[in-house]
């Protein structure tokens, strides 16, 4: 079975651009959480996405944004990017929602986002 | 709201040595989870907990879970190279359906 997968793995946008990320979770799987990881904040949650539906949300600005399609497949936005948005961000798709008692999640590979 | 945290935040040891994380929630958990993270590479499942009280091991690693389910431990046992990492715990409580992630304990181990 084919794991998470994102694209693109590594980018390279300007302060003020907007960046589309997108995800493809593990067949089967209804739930896609996206995080932001930086080297001093650990893993970030930005949402999670299940049945199409934004079901939590963590403590990011309005310029981040997602939406999940009804193949279960997932893009984030970060628009007006800032130098600070520079991380990795990572997908993550589980087949019950998030916190689901005995629910797992499998994460991608990240999508490596530099901002300059 | 509810937080997980995670000591030390680092740790060098050398080969042969053993190595113990500590992860603590603020909120009683309804189960616990460990991933690792190899430099440059994205988290990865190692095990859950879910009963008060367990152990579980994993070869030269052990996990247990506090007997109040607010906090874990990862043991590892003569750590070899290969355990270089970042170990992350994570939990969610009764009352949300989040998963929380610990801030993570970065494991760097010297041949």
């Amino acid at each position: 079975k084919a794991g998470v997968t994102q694209t693109p793995r590594y980018l390279i946008k300007t302060r003020g651009q907007q960046v589309t990320l997108s995800c493809s979770p593990i067949s089967g799987h209804r739930s896609v959480s996206w995080y932001q990881q930086t080297p001093g904040q650990g893993l970030q949650f930005l949402f999670e996405y299940f049945s199409e539906t934004q079901r939590n949300k963590g403590n990011f600005p309005g310029r981040f944004s997602g939406r999940q399609f009804s193949n279960s497949r997932s893009e984030m936005n970060v628009s007006t990017l800032e130098l600070g948005d520079s991380a990795l961000y990572l997908c993550a798709s589980s087949s019950a929602q998030q916190g689901a008692f005995g629910n797992t999640i499998y994460f991608g590979e990240g999508s490596w986002l530099t901002v300059v | 709201g509810q937080q997980v945290m995670q000591i030390p935040q680092y740790q060098h040891v050398q080969e042969g040595e053993d190595f113990t994380t500590y992860c603590n929630s603020s909120t009683t958990l309804s189960n616990i989870q460990w991933y690792k993270q190899r430099p440059g590479g994205h988290p990865v499942f190692l095990i859950q907990l879910v009963k008060s009280g367990e152990v579980k091991k994993q070869k030269r690693l052990t996990f247990q879970f506090g007997e109040a389910k607010k906090n874990s431990s990862l043991h590892i046992t003569a750590t070899q190279t290969t355990d270089v990492g970042t170990y992350f715990c994570a939990g969610s409580s009764y009352n949300t359906d989040k998963l929380i992630f610990g801030t993570g304990t970065r494991l760097q181990v010297f041949p």
